[in-house]
């Protein structure tokens, strides 16, 4: 069966470290793949978008990774701060245009 | 420029009653796209519209739930006879082009109660 799978468990980490990420898919073949950032009570934000031929995408502290052999993404702040604490989701298109499948979503705290 | 806005922010309903959630999408963008999330669970695809047309409802319940964007005015997502099981996190998002040539852009959400 498909699925996209993120960490369950929020990973906790201390202020200027790199928080690493993990989602991994099954039975799909994305074109590409997006991460979201969460807040309570509010819709997602759009963040980094990889495609299936792009190794790695930085946008200032943020970087992914995309490793279709793998069927794997890695999303990585560095230094981070207390302001990045939220949940990560992370996306892939099935169907080629149609609609997003999400992850579940990984609770990022990040404590000064 | 005004993001996606969706209203109501928060809706409350007793159980067989109708439920009305409207998307008003950003400037420029005729794609709309409805996603349900549930407590501790992900985004689940509902409906995909285009001005006036319905292009993907795979992950819409066969029963109770519609919707629809007309030429004039938000898109709405409509739910007969409400149940419990209804109560949700209702998400819009609209993008300019379909997702081939980008990604789409987010609602604040409806978070539905269903008594």
């Amino acid at each position: 069966s498909q699925k996209i799978e993120q960490n369950s468990e929020a990973l906790n980490i201390q202020e200027g470290k790199t928080a690493t990420l993990t989602c991994n898919y099954t039975n799909y073949s994305p074109a590409y793949l997006q991460w979201y950032r969460q807040d309570p009570g509010r819709g997602p934000v759009f963040l980094l978008l990889i495609r299936e031929n792009e190794k790695e995408k930085r946008k200032e502290r943020l970087k992914v990774t995309f490793d279709t052999t793998l069927k794997q993404s890695l999303f990585h702040i560095t230094a981070s701060q207390p302001a990045d604490s939220a949940t990560y989701l992370c996306a892939l298109d099935p169907e080629y245009g149609n609609k997003l499948v999400f992850g579940a979503g990984t609770i990022l705290r990040v404590k000064s | 420029n005004a993001g996606v806005m969706q209203n109501p922010r928060h809706l409350v309903r007793r159980r067989g009653q109708e439920a009305r959630l409207r998307c008003s999408p950003m400037k420029g963008h005729s794609h709309v796209y409805w996603y349900r999330q549930l407590p501790e669970e992900g985004l689940k695809f509902m409906v995909y519209l285009q001005k006036e047309n319905i292009i993907d409802e795979s992950g819409m319940p066969k029963e109770r739930f519609s919707a629809e964007f007309p030429k004039e005015g938000p898109s709405i997502l409509r739910i007969q006879q409400v149940v419990r099981g209804d109560s949700a996190a209702y998400f819009c998002a609209s993008s300019p082009e379909g997702l081939r040539q980008g990604t789409q852009y987010f609602g604040p959400g409806t978070r539905l109660l269903v008594l």
